[in-house]
């Protein structure tokens, strides 16, 4: 029952830096999502994705690349990261219509100093 | 465009007492609205959700949510609040008709006590 995995859970990067997320699920959704979540601010959209080879800019998606080159999996990139982008990630899956559930990872800890 | 509004960051209850969370909405079309939990170090995870018919929605261990458009709300309640339930509590919405992606509110830190 694997669900939604997130690798890595956690990483510490200077500023400048580049890194990549992954996000894989084994539950055959057709959409992906990446949200941060920071204090006071609840969960904001980075970007998502309707299928595989598809990806669409959700509410806060500058500074952050993704990729769906499979259906499985969803990549988020920080070209050059800056503290602003300390936060912890979370990955959603879901089968896409208005009305179902999103499934999350257990969320990537982020820290740029 | 949608948005959520949920009253208080933080609410105190003493365990067995009444839970209540607060949530407003605002869709210029008719909303689905959600409710999610998040546990320490945890993802989100669903807890009821309103779509079409009832109201009164019932979710996981023993909450529910009713739909009051008249109000634009959507708040969450449990007769009696146990430790376990402690946690960040996170109203959602989304619309009917076409794709629409989920809109968080800022969440409500539920504190339990003894």
């Amino acid at each position: 029952n694997a669900g939604v995995t997130q690798t890595p859970k956690f990483r510490v990067l200077k500023t400048g830096q580049s890194m990549t997320l992954l996000c894989a699920q084994d539950m055959n959704h057709e959409y992906m999502y990446w949200y941060r979540q920071d204090p006071g601010m609840g969960l904001r959209l980075i970007h998502y994705s309707v299928g595989e080879g598809t990806t669409a800019k959700g509410e806060v998606p500058d500074g952050y690349n993704v990729s769906r080159l499979k259906k499985q999996n969803f990549l988020l990139g920080l070209e050059s990261a800056a503290p602003s982008q300390t936060s912890v990630y979370f990955c959603a899956s879901s089968f896409g219509t208005n009305t179902g559930e999103l499934f999350f990872g257990e969320g990537s800890r982020l820290t740029v100093l | 465009a949608q948005s959520v509004t949920q009253l208080g960051s933080h609410v105190s209850v003493s365990e067995g007492a009444l839970v209540l969370l607060r949530c407003n909405y605002s869709s210029s079309v008719p909303p689905y609205l959600f409710w999610y939990v998040q546990y320490p170090n945890q993802g989100l995870q669903l807890l009821l959700k309103y779509t079409t018919g009832a109201t009164l929605v019932k979710g996981i261990n023993g909450f529910e949510a009713e739909f009051k458009k008249s109000e634009t709300s959507f708040h969450l309640t449990k007769p009696s609040a146990h430790m376990s339930d402690a946690a960040e509590y996170f109203c959602a919405v989304s619309r009917q008709g076409g794709y629409s992606t989920l809109t968080f509110g800022k969440g409500t830190m539920l504190l339990v006590s003894p």
